[in-house]
């Protein structure tokens, strides 16, 4: 069975400055896809990221960016420039191509950005 | 506009009087589960369905029952609730194997 694991269950950040989230997961698999996803609030699941196992290039989507070390089984998320709006809790996700496209979860990692 | 839709929004009820969320998708996906949300340990998985009439147990399926009679929905039945059973209840369906899922805004459940 897949785990995955969030080691900060809170962080903050002064706004414009850069913060990583750490999250690190356990598998036998070796095709799978890793995720970043965000929530607000509202409780609405927001897609930040997406990454393909077998690509060694990180992903990144405009001030969010991943760094996915393989071998380590460690996918961290860094955002730049700390909005206020990026306040939230932030949740790691795998999912594998065996696994009827069900996602295992981390169990969060809740970020205020402070003025 | 691609949506999932859960309802109820909000439900707060007692120990042992069946209830149903409804969950409806209109992307035609093949792919559709349920999660629940507790504080601390993220999303959990309770079922999922891989196409009509095909649904697998996730992690926490014990208390639940689930059924595909058609592609667009797929309802979670809490035959008999218990207060254990009190949390964030989200639907999500997908098109493809690790692409992202769309996911309905949850529904909150209250088992008194």
């Amino acid at each position: 069975a897949q785990t995955v694991t969030q080691s900060q269950p809170e962080m903050s950040v002064q706004e414009a400055e850069t913060v990583t989230l750490s999250c690190t997961y356990d598998t036998s698999e070796s095709n799978y896809y890793l995720f970043w996803y965000k929530q607000p609030p509202s409780r609405q699941m927001i897609l930040v990221i997406r990454q393909e196992a077998y690509k060694q290039q990180n992903a990144t989507e405009n001030r969010f960016s991943v760094n996915f070390q393989k071998a380590a089984k460690s996918f961290s998320l860094k955002i730049s420039d700390s909005q206020l709006g990026d306040t939230a809790m932030y949740f790691c996700a795998f999912i594998s191509n065996n696994a009827g496209n069900m996602l295992t979860f981390g169990g969060g990692t809740r970020l205020m950005v402070k003025p | 506009e691609a949506q999932v839709t859960q309802n109820p929004r909000y439900l707060i009820t007692v120990t042992g009087k069946k209830l149903t969320v409804t969950c409806s998708q209109n992307m035609n996906h093949e792919y559709m589960s349920w999660y629940r949300q507790d504080p601390g340990l993220g999303l959990r998985q309770i079922y999922y369905s891989m196409n009509v009439e095909v649904t697998d147990k996730g992690d926490v399926p014990e208390g639940y029952k689930v059924s595909r009679k058609e592609k667009r929905n797929f309802p979670l039945i809490l035959e008999s609730p218990s207060p254990n059973q009190t949390s964030l209840y989200f639907c999500a369906s997908g098109a493809v194997v690790g692409q992202p899922q769309h996911f309905g805004d949850g529904t909150r459940l209250s088992i008194l």
